[in-house]
């Protein structure tokens, strides 16, 4: 059974800085590119970045480039959010997705970032 | 950006009935386009990817057509676990969203 477990989410101030991790299993992690997607309260999804199978090329929407890195390491089968400079904005769930030519087959249950003072 | 549009944004139904859920992308993305339901609290589940295709495990009341710029989700007769929040994005730019659908009981 495919399993996508996030962590590391939380209440951080503006400016600040989170990682979030997710730990996948049930599956050959390091075969697949994955993505974050986020979900602000009450809101639609944002695809956020994505990553392919090696970990050697990234992408992300143009809004967060700059502040959000994501990496994955194969050998933990756990893929990860650096966000820094925060934005009461940046506020959401989110989400790690298993990546299907570019569509979310598996997502985690997501976690909750809130930015504010 | 590629824009997606939903229409309408609430779709007001009794179980059983037919649901017709619109996407329209503000260039062409080909059949570069999924559908997904959300229901409150739980994550997006895939329900059809490359405009017409059901994912793994999807009923064969959702089905999916459209190509180029106009996409169609139908739920050919609703029943009650169905009424959630559906969103189209596409794969052909970037990955871009729709706003999304709420289908809700009447």
């Amino acid at each position: 059974e495919v399993q996508l477990v996030e962590s590391g989410g939380g209440l951080v101030q503006p400016g600040g800085s989170l990682r979030l991790s997710c730990e996948a299993s049930g599956f050959s992690f390091s075969g697949y590119w994955m993505s974050w997607v986020r979900q602000a309260p009450g809101e639609g999804l944002e695809w956020v970045a994505c990553i392919n199978p090696a970990g050697s090329t990234t992408n992300s929407v143009d809004s967060m480039k700059g502040r959000f890195t994501i990496s994955r390491d194969n050998a933990k089968n756990s893929l990860y959010l650096q966000m820094s400079g925060l934005r009461v904005e940046d506020t959401a769930v989110y989400y790690c997705v298993r990546e299907f030519w570019a569509f979310g087959d598996y997502w985690g249950q997501g976690a909750l970032v809130t930015v504010s003072s | 950006e590629i824009v997606l549009t939903q229409s309408p944004a609430t779709l007001s139904l009794s179980p059983g009935e037919r649901a017709t859920l619109s996407c329209r992308a503000s260039q062409s993305v080909s059949n570069y386009l999924a559908w997904y339901q959300q229901k409150p609290g739980q994550a997006p589940r895939l329900l059809i990817y490359d405009a017409s295709n059901r994912a793994t495990g999807i009923p064969a009341r959702f089905s999916g057509s459209g190509s180029g710029t106009d996409f169609t989700l139908t739920i050919s007769s609703l029943e009650p676990e169905d009424f959630a929040v559906y969103y189209c994005q596409q794969r052909s730019n970037w990955r871009t969203f729709g706003q999304g659908t709420k289908v809700e009981f009447k």
